[in-house]
């Protein structure tokens, strides 16, 4: 049982440059989310999903897409990389929105520098 | 805005003793929820209290819940050097977090 699995866990993009942060989890949970967390701020929402094929907004969605095809996987995008969005990259899942009896597991998350 | 505020930003104790944070929140919830996070590691869920309930016990963990003042504690009992990481609560609005506290327990 691998839990939440992130990929890749180091990245350097330079500016202008797109790519896709995947996130996979084999617990069958309904709920995902992504968030980033940059020192001194916490964890911020970036996007999240109730089930396949419904997604919405977090606190800080602006240059980040998301998708959700399977309960899955829940990959997200950066469209155009920017130095602000150097930071690290948490991905989390739970049975149920709210966490449950058991809270959100957390992947390992993705260390991305932009330069 | 974040949700959560954790309170101290930083403790330092001594292995051995005790180590109290503290976490304010904005929205109404139906549970709260504490995390551990290891340097350079994701976040491992603690434990989670439910509105109706006031306090709650796991191990050498002690969280309590007032929702009349939108707060929460975290308590660590008889800490180890191993308890040394950033702690945060998290409310069920979107899960969201707050800047956490960070505890270091001198050996």
């Amino acid at each position: 049982n691998a839990g939440v699995t992130q990929t890749p866990k180091f990245q350097v993009l330079k500016t202008g440059q797109s790519m896709t942060l995947q996130c996979a989890q084999d617990m069958n949970h309904e709920y995902m989310s992504w968030y980033r967390q940059d020192p001194g701020m916490g964890l911020r929402l970036i996007h999240y999903s109730v089930g396949a094929g419904i997604t919405d907004q977090g606190e800080v969605p602006n240059g980040y897409n998301v998708s959700r095809s399977t309960t899955e996987d829940f990959p997200l995008r950066l469209l155009s990389a920017a130095p602000s969005q150097t930071s690290v990259y948490f991905c989390a899942s739970t049975p149920v929105y709210g966490g449950g009896n058991g809270g959100y597991t957390f992947g390992s998350g993705t260390r991305l520098t932009v330069v | 805005s974040q949700q959560g505020e954790e309170d101290p930003q930083a403790l330092s104790i001594q292995e051995g003793e005790n180590a109290t944070m503290n976490c304010s929140y904005k929205t109404s919830i139906n549970n709260l929820q504490w995390y551990r996070q290891n340097s350079g590691r994701g976040l491992v869920h603690l434990i989670l209290i439910r509105s109706n309930e006031r306090e709650k016990h796991s191990g050498r963990l002690r969280v309590t819940l007032d929702t009349s003042k939108k707060s929460s504690s975290l308590l660590i009992t008889a800490s180890r050097a191993a308890d040394t990481a950033s702690y945060f609560c998290a409310n069920d609005y979107k899960l969201s977090f707050g800047a956490g506290t960070t505890v270091t327990v001198r050996a």
